[in-house]
């Protein structure tokens, strides 16, 4: 079964940057894009962006430009998301999610979420 | 970027009963390949989304017949009838037709 574990929770000082990883299992990492979403406390969902790990393309929500960088190892079916110049306004839960391309697009799995705590 | 604008922010229902939860985008949702991609999620309490329905109209595998999605253009419904326990929780639609892709604010379905 698909399955998607994310690293655990983060508490980091404000400045300083945090990397987050994403392990797939249950299907081929290589053929589905993994996305990011960013989710504020008592806050909706925020899309940040994409990677498709067959090739390390990406695609970014232009408001995180700069904030997050995503990548991929094949070898070990992980996808991370590096977070930068960390600000209050980063303390959330981040998500990974599969991505169901073909004319369908949309998430159809998620990761359990990372809490990132961004406070000196 | 494609607002989206869900109502109500909070939904009381009573078990067994039957909601609406509208949700309404500033711009056209139809892709230039002739779909809407519109969806559908339910946040339960500390848990990660769930996909409901997807292109507006469409139950995702698994999902009970008690939720329909519908709509058009910029103006989509989600229906859950018979509202059981297991309902609860936080939805949220999703466009992904235009980047970047947006989620309406949240609408809590709660116990009146």
């Amino acid at each position: 079964q698909v399955q998607l574990q994310q690293s655990g929770a983060e508490l980091v000082k404000p400045g300083s940057s945090v990397k987050i990883s994403c392990k797939a299992s249950g299907y081929t990492f290589t053929s589905y894009d993994m996305h990011w979403i960013k989710q504020q406390p008592g806050n909706g969902l925020e899309w940040i962006g994409w990677i498709y790990p067959g090739n390390g393309n990406t695609k970014y929500n232009q408001k995180f430009n700069g904030k997050a960088t995503l990548t991929a190892d094949k070898s070990s079916s992980t996808a991370y998301m590096q977070l930068s110049s960390l600000t209050s306004e980063d303390s959330a839960v981040y998500f990974c999610a599969r991505f169901e391309g073909y004319y369908l697009y949309y998430f159809d799995y998620w990761g359990q979420g990372v809490m990132v705590t961004v406070s000196s | 970027d494609v607002l989206m604008t869900q109502t109500p922010v909070s939904l009381p229902v009573s078990l067994g009963g039957q909601v609406s939860i509208s949700c309404r985008s500033s711009q056209s949702l139809v892709h230039s390949d002739g779909n809407t991609y519109l969806h559908w999620y339910l946040q339960k309490p500390g848990q990660s989304p769930q996909l409901l329905i997807y292109r507006v109209s469409n139950r995702f595998s698994g999902v009970p017949d008690r939720f329909s999605g519908s709509g058009s253009g910029t103006d989509f419904t989600l229906k859950i009838s018979r509202v059981e326990p297991e309902d609860l929780g936080v939805y949220y639609c999703l466009q992904s037709t235009h980047f970047p892709w947006t989620f309406g604010g949240g609408t809590k379905l709660e116990l009146k």
